[in-house]
């Protein structure tokens, strides 16, 4: 069970626009639409940001959006902020069961 | 307020066994599909296991099928791990968490997390 890979570290300033990568395989990223991400703060629970690829939960802002093509999902962040660093966790149904992404730090400079 | 609330967690030795519960309140928490949910120290996330609210069907990681179990106690609001034969690279932070909707998947509340630790 390999976990999909992300890179390890993205960065902008402040107002930019940030495209995290989320690769897996057609077993899972390719093979379904049950794509979510989540971000982490030191210490902290994990927040879901999105899901069903490219849907937001109540409260997230519409800074954060999702979407997928073949075996590779993207989280985009526009207008970033200095809260928004954080870490970012892709994640992806396999067929009965969740595959999560190595992690992408994201600093705001 | 939706809430979960972790415990059980500790020092173990390696072969050993420990068993996590999760105290669920603030909703409907007999059809929520519920999840456990991993972190070793500074590392990534990683899903351990899964049961749904509609059927109680279970799903486990591969690195831990056969040596964990979960079930849940929906008169008592509670989520169980049973973890047996333990490891030192189940060394980690177990989160419960609690689906969006129904047996979605995605995980809109987590607990706070207990420390499970496998050393001699």
């Amino acid at each position: 069970q390999s976990a999909l890979t992300q890179p390890r570290s993205v960065s902008g300033s402040p107002g930019q626009s940030v495209t995290i990568s989320c690769t897996g395989t057609s077993s899972d990223v390719g093979g379904y639409n049950y794509v979510s991400w989540y971000q982490q703060h030191p210490g902290k629970a994990p927040k879901l940001m999105i899901y069903d690829v490219s849907k937001r939960p109540s409260g997230v802002p519409d800074r954060f959006s999702g979407s997928k093509s073949g075996n590779t999902a993207s989280l985009t962040i526009s207008g970033l902020q200095a809260e928004d660093e954080a870490d970012y966790y892709c994640c992806s149904y396999a067929g009965s069961r969740w595959v999560f992404g190595g992690g992408t730090k994201l600093t705001v400079l | 307020e939706v809430q979960l609330l972790e415990s059980g967690g500790g020092l173990v030795q390696p072969g050993g066994s420990l068993r996590l519960s999760c105290a669920a309140s603030g909703f409907t928490f007999s059809s929520s599909g519920m999840s456990w949910v991993r972190q070793a120290p500074g590392k990534g996330l990683e899903w351990v296991s899964t049961i749904r609210g509609s059927d109680r069907s279970t799903y486990y990681a591969d690195s831990v099928k056969g040596r964990f179990t979960i079930s849940r106690d929906n008169s008592k609001n509670t989520l169980y791990l049973q973890m047996n034969s333990l490891r030192a690279e189940d060394t980690a932070v177990y989160y419960c968490a609690k689906d969006l909707y129904g047996d979605s998947g995605y995980h809109d509340c987590w607990g706070q997390g207990t420390l499970v630790t496998v050393s001699s």
